[in-house]
Order: C-alpha cells, then sequence, then structure tokens
C-alpha cells in the first residue's frame, strides 16, 4: 500500500545538492505527493508536498515530472543536520489515510 | 507554532495493565491521528479522528482505543497491552488538506 519506491540509502558532501529521487508510477490523478523527514527517533516534519507543478519553500525544491509518475527533492545545500530518513508519500488531498513506506536515509558526509 | 504534546514520553509497564498514552494540541485541527513505528516496518497508521466524536481505523488498530470527546484531546488507549505492543508512537495532528505536524512520540515497553 506503500505505493513508493525509494531508495534506501544515499550520500552527499555537506554543501552539495542532495537529490532524493521518488517513484510513484501508480499515483492517481487527484494524489498529492508529500514529503517527510525523521531525524532519529524524533517525530517526522513536514517539508513540502505539490500536485503536479513545481514547488520550493525555505527548506526545499520539490520537482515532479511531467507524467507525475516520479519526483525528486531537492535539498540545495545539504548541512550535516540534513542527515535523516526521507519518506515520500502519495496521498489524497483531502484524505486523511498517510502511508509511511521505508523512506531514504541519506547520509551527509563532511 | 503547531505544538502536540504527548505524555508520557517513556513508559515501561506489564501485560494487561491497562495504560492509556494523551495527546494534545494547541492549534484548534479538525484531524488527529496515532501511529506506531517499528524496526523495518516504519511508520503505521493506527487510528484517525475527523472532529469530534469522529473517528476511523488506520491501518494497524488491532489492541487499541481512542476517543474524541473534544478538539484539544485524543487519548490512545491501550485496555490490555501485549508485548507487541512494545513500539514507539507518534500522535499527529493534521491532515485531509494540510500537512501533519507530529509530537516527539511515546516510547513503550510492555514486559
Amino acid at each position: 500500500d506503500a505505493k513508493t519506491t525509494q531508495p534506501p540509502s544515499m550520500d552527499c558532501a555537506e554543501g552539495r545538492a542532495a537529490n532524493l529521487p521518488c517513484n510513484h508510477s501508480t499515483i492517481s490523478g487527484n494524489e498529492y505527493v508529500y514529503w517527510y523527514r525523521q531525524i532519529h527517533s524524533q517525530g517526522p516534519q513536514y517539508i513540502i508536498h505539490g500536485l503536479k507543478n513545481n514547488e520550493t519553500n525555505e527548506m526545499a525544491s520539490l520537482i515532479i515530472t511531467e507524467d507525475r509518475k516520479s519526483s525528486t527533492l531537492i535539498l540545495p545545500h545539504a548541512t550535516l543536520r540534513d542527515t535523516a530518513v526521507y519518506y515520500c508519500i502519495v496521498k489524497i488531498y483531502n484524505f486523511n489515510k498517510f502511508y509511511f513506506g521505508s523512506g531514504t536515509k541519506l547520509n551527509v558526509k563532511p | 507554532e503547531a505544538q502536540v504534546t504527548q505524555n508520557p514520553r517513556y513508559l515501561i509497564t506489564v501485560t494487561g495493565k491497562k495504560l492509556t498514552v494523551t495527546c494534545s494540541q494547541n492549534m484548534n485541527h479538525e484531524y488527529m491521528s496515532w501511529y506506531r513505528q517499528d524496526p523495518g516496518l516504519g511508520l503505521r497508521q493506527i487510528y484517525y479522528s475527523m472532529n469530534v466524536e469522529v473517528t476511523d481505523k488506520g491501518d494497524v488498530p488491532e489492541g487499541y482505543k481512542v476517543s474524541r470527546k473534544e478538539k484539544r484531546n485524543f487519548p490512545l488507549i491501550l485496555e490490555s497491552p501485549s508485548p507487541n505492543q512494545t513500539s514507539l508512537y507518534f500522535c499527529a495532528i493534521g491532515g485531509g488538506n494540510q500537512p501533519q505536524h507530529f509530537g516527539d512520540g511515546t516510547r513503550l515497553s510492555i514486559l
């Protein structure tokens, strides 16, 4: 039911952009893409979400392909504090069920 | 800023002893949820609530109860805890057309 596929882990050098991919090939027209991250065992933290247009906020950018079957979360200048597990979730906008998959463990290295 | 307060943060207890984990919010959100997180299984939704007196099952509701008598609070009740309910629990507010904000978690150990 997770509906998304992410690589289990990625490395990124500090100060460089981190590009985290997510495959959601069965996404429906009314499902949004959400990204969260979890640092150690803290509560997951909301990052960004979008439907089909690219989105940017103070934390990250979200690039969604034209066919909406995949997306990429971009952290423009990764820091050591960005080391976390990143979750990509697809969800109907006004629906309350969230399915968290296994996520991607991002390791930011000095 | 959204604030979700869970209590207790840590609890060690024994099988069969009823316990309640409280969750309160300061944002007047209609939506609230409970999750459990286990190694290798990720976060799984237990129950959610869309408003006062409106609750529904998530993916793993067995062995849990919830209530939503007022908008501010959404307690998770384990009537007869068992060792397989040892886990890290998170309460979240928001949902629907809003992002969720999570509490700091409650680590339960049931012996």
